[in-house]
């Protein structure tokens, strides 16, 4: 059973430059989530996406953007990039609907986005 | 204010002893839901422990048990006969119903385990 995975694991850019990050949910989940995790910080709720569209979105600016495909795959898209932007990005999926496995996300493991 | 405080920003435990790690929390929300996840240097997430605001009795997980005081909202992760293997660092989180999808996180615990 083939859990979150996240793709790249690495990726250094410059400032202004844009990013794509992509992520596959864990084999039967159908909801995808992105965080950001500054180093030395908890991670902070950046959206979540369900049914192809963004469901919830927290504190963050236009710059960060998403889409989730109809396999349920997702990628989030970081325009115009700030230093401040570097940081672990991970991606956590669940199940829709109103199971106590609903409230479970499995995580990722992550891509390091180094902003220079 | 903060939805998630963690006061301990790194705890040494011996191993084999016990060690409990402390979380406190902040909602107005009557259903919610109290997760703990370790995250090893490696950066991955992973879930420990999920406790209910309507669950009567404190979550154990193997070796993890929860001490949920709802009266004090603290939601302390304890865990017994430490390994070398759990050094760490632990997350506490939360989610509301009110707020929908999104976990709130806080900042963290070090752990290290000595041998």
């Amino acid at each position: 059973d083939a859990g979150v995975t996240q793709s790249p694991t690495h990726l250094i850019k410059t400032r202004g430059q844009q990013v794509t990050l992509r992520c596959s949910p864990k084999s039967g989940h159908d909801t995808v989530s992105w965080y950001q995790q500054a180093l030395g910080q908890g991670p902070q709720f950046i959206f979540q996406y369900y049914e192809e569209e963004e469901r919830q979105r927290g504190n963050f600016p236009d710059r960060f953007s998403g889409h989730q495909f109809p396999n349920y795959s997702s990628e989030l898209n970081v325009n115009a990039l700030l230093l401040g932007d570097s940081a672990l990005y991970l991606c956590a999926s669940s199940l829709g609907g109103g199971s106590r496995s609903y409230n479970e996300q499995f995580f990722g493991p992550g891509t390091r986005l180094t902003v220079l | 204010a903060q939805k998630i405080t963690q006061t301990q920003p790194g705890m040494f435990v011996q191993e084999k002893e016990a060690v409990t790690l402390d979380c406190t929390y902040d909602t107005s929300d009557p259903s919610y839901g109290l997760f703990w996840y370790k995250q090893p240097s490696s950066g991955e997430m992973i879930f420990l422990i999920y406790q209910g605001s309507y669950d009567q009795q404190n979550a154990t997980e193997g070796r993890y048990s929860l001490n949920f005081q709802k009266a004090r909202k603290s939601a302390n992760l304890v865990i017994s006969a430490s390994q070398l293997g759990d050094s760490a660092m632990y997350f506490c989180a939360m989610r509301e119903s009110l707020t929908g999808n999104q976990f709130y996180f806080g900042t963290g615990t070090s752990l290290t385990v000595i041998p």
